[in-house]
This record gives structure tokens, sequence and C-alpha cells, in this order.
């Protein structure tokens, strides 16, 4: 079975300071693992995946297999990165995705 | 923003009546998915679909039904048999060439008064 734990409901920074909200998964196969973000009045939208290996908005993400986790971090937050951040798992051929409950993070002036 | 589309953006229900919420996408996309978003409880699965005239239940399919007549719409009905149908309902699609990827449209809040 496929499950996506975040730890953390809530994380409160001040602008300028690093952020990191933690992913963890459990999957047997090969994981697809993906950050999604909804901005307040704003459509989920996808922030990152993992294959692509890119940096958006200042944020990254590494896939460590061994630890099951896909964190995601960005060195200088600012106030605009405040949102709810979803981490999701997919793989196999049902194309589905499992999120977890997400963070919602909050970057103080 | 567009690509897919909820209608309405707010929708209220007396107990007892199905209420049926719309999704449409122009993306040419094969698969199309229904979420329930809730306080605390991330975005569950309620329905999918992968072709036309084919889909699965989720993980909280109860009290729901769909049908996937044309690839660019997917319309749930929250039946009087879904305990508690108040929340906020989020519809995907994607592409089987997108490496899961799903594009998510705008929602509809549910209120069952």
């Amino acid at each position: 079975a496929q499950r996506v734990t975040q730890p953390e409901k809530l994380l409160s920074v001040f602008k300028g300071a690093p952020v990191e909200l933690k992913c963890n998964y459990s999957y047997s196969g090969s994981p697809e693992l993906f950050w999604y973000v909804q901005y307040s009045r704003q459509r989920l939208q996808l922030l990152l995946r993992h294959i692509s290996r890119e940096s958006i908005k200042g944020f990254t993400a590494d896939l460590n297999k061994g630890e099951t986790s896909f964190h995601l971090k960005k060195p200088f937050a600012q106030e605009e990165d405040s949102a709810m951040y979803y981490c999701a798992l997919g793989g196999g051929s049902n194309y589905k995705l499992t999120f977890g409950k997400g963070t919602l993070l909050t970057v103080n002036p | 923003d567009g690509g897919i589309t909820q209608s309405p953006k707010y929708l209220f229900r007396k107990e007892g009546q199905n209420v049926t919420l719309s999704c449409e996408q122009n993306l040419n996309h094969d698969a199309m998915y229904w979420y329930r978003q809730d306080p605390g409880q991330g975005l569950r699965l309620i329905y999918y679909s992968q072709i036309v005239n084919d889909f699965q239940k989720g993980d909280i399919a109860e009290g729901y039904s769909v049908s996937r007549e044309k690839k660019e719409s997917f319309p749930l009905t929250v039946t009087s048999a879904q305990k508690n149908p108040t929340a906020f309902y989020l519809c995907a699609s994607s592409s089987w060439t997108g490496y899961n990827e799903q594009f998510f449209g705008p929602g509809t809040r549910l209120t069952v008064l």
C-alpha cells in the first residue's frame, strides 16, 4: 500500500530563514514523488517533481530512497511562500497519486 | 489557469437530495480524478477514470457515483447516502505521458443544509 506522511500540520518561519517541509513515503515499487502547492484563493498546482531534479521558486527536493523521504527545502523563505504544501506519491500502472495531509507554511515578516 | 473547469463554485443542498458536480477539461487528457479536501485530511481520492466509459473507486467512494461518457467530462454525483458531504471537491486530469502529473480545477464547495 502507498502511504505519504507529512509530520507537520503547521510550520511557521521568519522571512529569510531556511525552511524544510518533511515528507516520508511508503511504497514497495519505484516511486514518483511530487510537491504540490496551494496558495490562498488559487488552485492546487504542481511545484516540482523528483524526476525533473529542478528548482522552482528557490525550492528543491531530493529523493532519498534509503530514508524514503522527499523533503522540500528553501534556503531563504519569502512571505509569498506562505501556502499549503502537499507531498504526493505516484507509481505503478494506475496513475493514481496518494497525497499527504499537507503542511501549512506561514512565513512571517 | 484554465484547461479544467468545475461548476458551480459554491453549491448548497438540503439533506436527502442528490447533487451533481461538473468537471470539464480541454487538455485532451485520458485520465480524470475526483478528490475530497477536508481540513487536516489532505486530498482523498473518491473516483478516477483512466479512459472513457471506465472508472474505478478510490479510497472513499461510498455515497458517490460518477460517469465518463465523454473524454472531456467526468461529473460527480453526491448522493443522499453520503453521510458527511459538506466539503471542498477537487477535480483533476492527467496525461499518460505526464509522469503522473495531475492538473487541478478550481474546486466546488458543497454545503449541506
